[in-house]
């Protein structure tokens, strides 16, 4: 089974429209990345969330990472052309000894319509 | 902007050939990640350096690949007697420490014929 469950899997929306991609896992989630990533390109740093509760923003993208820090969500609102892509979630789910290494979902592909 | 970069960007391949590829971290980031990534899947972790010394490999990782980081700088990672199944996108990513923010290059697509 997936270890981080990404949903939905793709979203057509109206320019304009507010969006919401959620990312789930049933471990502690220890350090969340949300990357973007265009076709056939490399990842994109969005945002990185590391406690329980946690929400960062940036232009008009909002992440949060709920209190138990096995949920996040990435809102973007008033969705523009250029926020199309695939949106990808990664996590350490390593604790202590960790080598860092990121497991990510199968990502949330974006389509906006102008 | 001296990001991550990746060699060559794309390469076409034979079954059975041998192929490498290049990975130049962001200088002074000491940790370095290979990973996998297949259409419609996010990115699988393959292997990770500390400076030089290769400290993970995942069991992806079969022994037709090997990697390396001469001198803590820059990464190779080889695939000998390529196989169709081999064809994917290998991304690259470096980080200065710890649980800080991995950043990727722009990966290099692989196709095996």
């Amino acid at each position: 089974s997936q270890e981080l469950e990404q949903s939905p899997q793709s979203l057509i929306v109206q320019e304009g429209k507010n969006l919401t991609i959620n990312c789930t896992s049933s471990k502690t989630l220890y350090g969340l990345y949300w990357y973007k990533q265009k076709y056939g390109e490399g990842l994109i740093f969005l945002m990185m969330l590391q406690k329980g509760g946690e929400e960062k923003s940036h232009e008009k993208i909002t992440a949060k990472l709920d209190e138990k820090k096995q949920q996040s969500s990435l809102h973007i609102t008033a969705s523009q052309p250029s926020h199309a892509g695939i949106y990808l979630c990664g996590a350490d789910m390593n604790y202590g000894g960790s080598q860092g290494n990121l497991i990510f979902g199968k990502g949330t592909k974006l389509s906006v319509k102008p | 902007d001296t990001g991550v970069s990746q060699n060559p960007r794309h390469k076409i391949t034979k079954r059975g050939q041998n192929v490498t590829f290049r990975c130049d971290p962001i200088s002074e980031h000491n940790r370095l990640y290979w990973y996998r990534q297949t259409l419609g899947q996010g990115p699988e972790f393959l292997t990770y350096f500390q400076n030089e010394a290769q400290l993970e490999k995942s069991r992806l990782l079969s022994d037709r690949f090997s990697a390396e980081r001469p001198k803590g700088s820059f990464s190779t990672l080889e695939i000998q007697r390529t196989e169709q199944g081999d064809s994917a996108m290998y991304l690259c990513a470096s980080v200065r420490g710890h649980r800080e923010t991995q950043y990727f290059g722009p990966g290099t697509r692989l196709l095996v014929l």
